[in-house]
């Protein structure tokens, strides 16, 4: 059985820094990129970064780039997101996600996580 | 960058058709999928790969894909339809992965 669990999400004034956790079990971790993504208050979804396999690929979105820093260690099957410098524009649920890029281009975020509430406010 | 349009709603009575539309650039060649999200929950996939049902989804479900128009189409929709449905695509020239805004399903 898949699971994502997120952690670490809080009320932080702004400027302020919070790290997010997701833990995975029940799959091969490391055979995934893994992917945050944020969606605020009654809006949409929002991408916000991803690693490949093994970490050697990351990308950021604009909104987040030079403020958040995604990681991964494959051998406790751990994601995180390091986020400093936060705005009032970050708070958002934040979720971890699977995929893979097959034959076929990229798979679906076929599991997710319950995701973690990240307030920014003074 | 590349940008998907959704209508931001659809109302439509049981047991007839929704259809919510995901509008894109050429997105023909692109891609799609599509994701449910209820109230309170985490997004779950519904259709993959343009056409395709995950598991424990039923035929009624369907998608389609071609020209600048993605759409994902509910037949006989029912109270336990309504949600919200975003399609999902990769930008390869950004090499990242765009959302539509979404769609919220009414079942009246």
């Amino acid at each position: 059985q898949v699971h994502l669990v997120e952690s670490g999400g809080g009320l932080v004034k702004p400027g302020g820094s919070l790290r997010l956790s997701c833990a995975a079990s029940g799959f091969a971790f490391s055979d995934y990129y893994m992917t945050w993504i944020r969606q605020a208050p009654g809006k949409g979804l929002e991408w916000v970064s991803h690693i490949s396999t093994a970490g050697l690929i990351i990308s950021y979105a604009d909104s987040v780039k030079g403020r958040f820093t995604i990681s991964r260690d494959n051998a406790y099957n751990s994601l995180d997101l390091e986020m400093n410098r936060l705005r009032a524009e970050d708070t958002a649920i934040y979720y971890c996600a699977r995929s893979r890029i097959t034959s076929s281009g990229w798979d679906p975020y076929d599991y997710w996580g319950q995701g973690t509430l990240v307030t920014v406010s003074s | 960058s590349y940008v998907l349009t959704q209508p931001p709603a659809v109302s439509v009575a049981p047991g007839q058709t929704a259809r919510v539309t995901c509008e894109g650039d050429n997105i023909g060649v692109k891609s799609v999928h599509w994701y449910q999200q209820r109230p309170g929950q985490a997004p779950v996939v519904f259709i993959y790969q343009d056409t395709n049902r995950p598991s424990g989804i039923p035929d009624r479900i369907s998608g389609s894909n071609s020209g600048n128009m993605a759409t994902l189409t509910i037949n006989r929709v029912d109270a336990g339809d309504e949600a919200d449905y975003y399609c999902h695509v990769w930008d390869s020239d950004r090499s990242r992965p765009v959302f539509g805004g979404g769609t919220k399903l009414t079942v009246l």
